[in-house]
Order: C-alpha cells, then sequence, then structure tokens
C-alpha cells in the first residue's frame, strides 16, 4: 500500500447502531497514524493521535486500535448518534518532519 | 491566537485572476501546513512549512501556486491566473511538529 486507504467511502446507519471503518497505510517506515472528524461547514477536527503497535485509544463513545506491522486502524463508533454524522479522516506521516498524508475519508450519515 | 485565522472564508474570482488566501496559526506552533480538498477528492498536499528551514511545495500543483510566511507566523498562499480547476476548498493547519494539527475553518474558491 502506497497511500492511505480508506473504507467504506459513506455509510448510513441507524440511531442506536454500532459502526467502524477502516483505515489502511503503508507499513513501513511508521511514524504516527492520525484521525480526524470532520463535520460539515466546521474545520478538522483531531480525535486520535496513535504512536505504538497496539495502541488502543478512546473518546466517549469512540474508539481507535492500530496495528503498525500490516498497516491498519479502525475506527469504532458505539451507539451512533446523529450529531456523529460527519467524513472521519484517516492520515499518516513516516516522519515528525513530514506533512500528514490523508484518506479520502468515510462519509458517516447517523439516521434518527 | 485561539485557534487557526483563515480569510476569506469565501472567494469568488474570475478565471485568470489572482487572489490571496491568508492564515494565521496558533501562536507558538512552529509548522504550517497548506491542503486542499475539490468537490469528490480527499485532502490534498499543497505546502509545509517547518521554523526557518526551507518549505516543503512538492505538493504545489503547478507554478501559478505560491506561498510565503512571513516571520514564522502568518503565511499567504498566492493563486495567479486562476483556473476553474483551482476550484475547492483550501485549508490551513499548524502544529508543533509531529503532533496532531490544528486546522482553520478553510477559504471557499470559487473560480469563474
Amino acid at each position: 500500500i502506497l497511500n492511505v486507504e480508506q473504507s467504506p467511502q459513506s455509510l448510513h446507519v441507524q440511531e442506536g447502531d454500532s459502526t467502524n471503518f477502516t483505515c489502511s497505510f503503508p507499513s513501513s517506515n511508521f511514524y504516527a497514524l492520525h484521525w480526524y472528524r470532520w463535520e460539515t461547514a466546521k474545520s478538522p477536527e483531531a480525535l486520535f493521535v496513535m504512536t505504538l503497535n497496539g495502541d488502543e485509544k478512546k473518546k466517549g463513545r469512540i474508539s481507535a486500535t492500530l496495528n503498525t506491522k500490516e498497516g491498519y486502524s479502525y475506527l469504532y463508533i458505539k451507539g451512533s448518534q446523529p450529531e456523529d454524522s460527519a467524513t472521519y479522516l484517516c492520515a499518516h506521516f513516516n516522519s515528525g518532519n513530514t506533512p500528514l498524508v490523508f484518506g479520502k475519508g468515510t462519509r458517516l450519515s447517523v439516521i434518527a | 491566537g485561539a485557534g487557526v485565522s483563515q480569510s476569506p472564508s469565501n472567494k469568488v474570482t474570475e478565471k485568470g485572476k489572482d487572489v490571496e488566501l491568508r492564515c494565521d496559526p496558533i501562536s507558538g506552533h512552529t509548522a504550517l501546513y497548506w491542503y486542499r480538498q475539490s468537490l469528490g477528492q480527499g485532502l490534498e498536499f499543497l505546502i509545509y512549512f517547518q521554523g526557518n528551514s526551507a518549505p516543503d511545495k512538492s505538493g504545489l500543483p503547478s507554478d501559478r501556486f505560491s506561498a510565503e510566511r512571513t516571520g514564522g507566523s502568518v503565511s499567504t498562499l498566492t493563486i495567479q491566473r486562476t483556473q476553474q480547476e483551482d476550484s475547492a476548498v483550501y485549508l490551513c493547519a499548524s502544529s508543533f511538529p509531529g503532533t496532531g494539527y490544528t486546522f482553520g475553518s478553510g477559504t471557499r474558491l470559487t473560480v469563474v
């Protein structure tokens, strides 16, 4: 994998459902993996910065895991709410002195 | 300041005109980044400033694009002789190197 790839591209879930998305990234020369949430008409907001293989981070109902050896991260949302509707971006860099490379995002719509 | 400030928030310009987009990063953040999102695309890296080092311009799509950062703070992205394909949301972010980015709210550029 040369770029950051995210799947699915979009997702529609019912309120209360739990969901997850995938981010794949180059596993060589790993430095850090970031997750951002981008709501319409707002700025992307940092969710997690993950650096260690096996890392698991949690923020309220949202959590993320990291596997640097195989080059993937999962983002989980438990009990989705309409306010979770946003585009979730994953980004990777292989050095502290290079810019983040972003995936195209997963657009989540939570239907009340 | 408290956040990353971008201006203008919206800009409509005629094809062939020059435009300047401004970014005022968080005070103390040494790294500043410009990205853009064209319709249906992911976040595309444009240029990266880090302290007093030469900027990483590897993402600039053509020589019509340039950027400067004065005094290690405010940055201006200039697009000369705008084309319709330059229409996009231009996002600025700042950070300490290797840490999570704080994004501005973006400038929506429309070239007509």
